[in-house]
């Protein structure tokens, strides 16, 4: 079945400086790839997604970009501002299962 | 709006006790799941169910049933509290195919 590996497990950036978490994944049928956010004592909500037939999609501050070949995904958030502090989670489908294999989580601080 | 709710936000269990946590949503999507949250591990899955009466096993069934009478309503019994099943429980659904996934709040299980 799909493995999702996602790097760091923690990351503290500048406020105003971008972030970047990576994600990778194993199985190459997959063709969805969503982006959840946890805020503190909240539900995750998913951010933004990207399908397979895509490189790289973008909405406002965040983005996510996609490489087929290597089978890795990131999400990108530049000028980053204080609600961006949350756990963010990368997920990818499985097809055969109708499910999707989430990451272990990024935590996200946003310094002052 | 997609409202997923989920029984109690908080709950305290002794050691041996058999516990119901349900879950309900409400824009008639074929596809639940049930999962738990723990600090480090992400979200991993414990049982999720394609349709009425259907069920299949998630990455972390031991220790957990599940049961879907209705469309709209999931539930996660525990048979036997233990102390090692204190965590995060988070429910989803998602119409089959798309694999966009709403959350519940969460309920928070203490097993003493």
């Amino acid at each position: 079945g799909e493995n999702v590996e996602q790097h760091p497990s923690t990351l503290s950036v500048q406020e105003g400086d971008s972030a970047v978490i990576k994600c990778t994944y194993s199985d190459s049928a997959s063709n969805y790839f969503p982006w959840y956010k946890q805020e503190l004592g909240k539900r995750p909500q998913l951010i933004i997604d990207i399908r397979s037939n895509v490189g790289e999609k973008k909405d406002q501050r965040i983005a996510v970009t996609l490489n087929k070949t290597a089978k890795h995904f990131s999400l990108h958030i530049t000028e980053t501002q204080p609600e961006d502090s949350a756990v963010y989670f990368c997920a990818a489908n499985e097809n055969r299962d109708d499910k999707i294999i989430f990451g272990k989580g990024t935590r996200l601080h946003i310094l002052p | 709006d997609v409202k997923v709710t989920q029984s109690s936000r908080y709950l305290v269990k002794r050691t041996g006790e058999k516990v119901f946590l349900e879950c309900v949503q409400d824009m008639d999507h074929e596809n639940m799941f049930w999962y738990r949250q723990d600090p480090g591990l992400g979200l991993r899955l414990i049982y999720f169910s394609y349709d009425v009466k259907m069920k299949e096993k998630g990455d972390i069934p031991e220790g957990y049933s599940v049961s879907r009478e209705k469309k709209e309503r999931f539930s996660l019994i525990l048979e036997s509290a233990s102390t090692n099943q204190t965590s995060m429980y988070l429910c989803a659904s998602m119409t089959s195919g798309s694999y966009e996934q709403y959350f519940g709040p969460g309920t928070r299980l203490t097993v003493t």
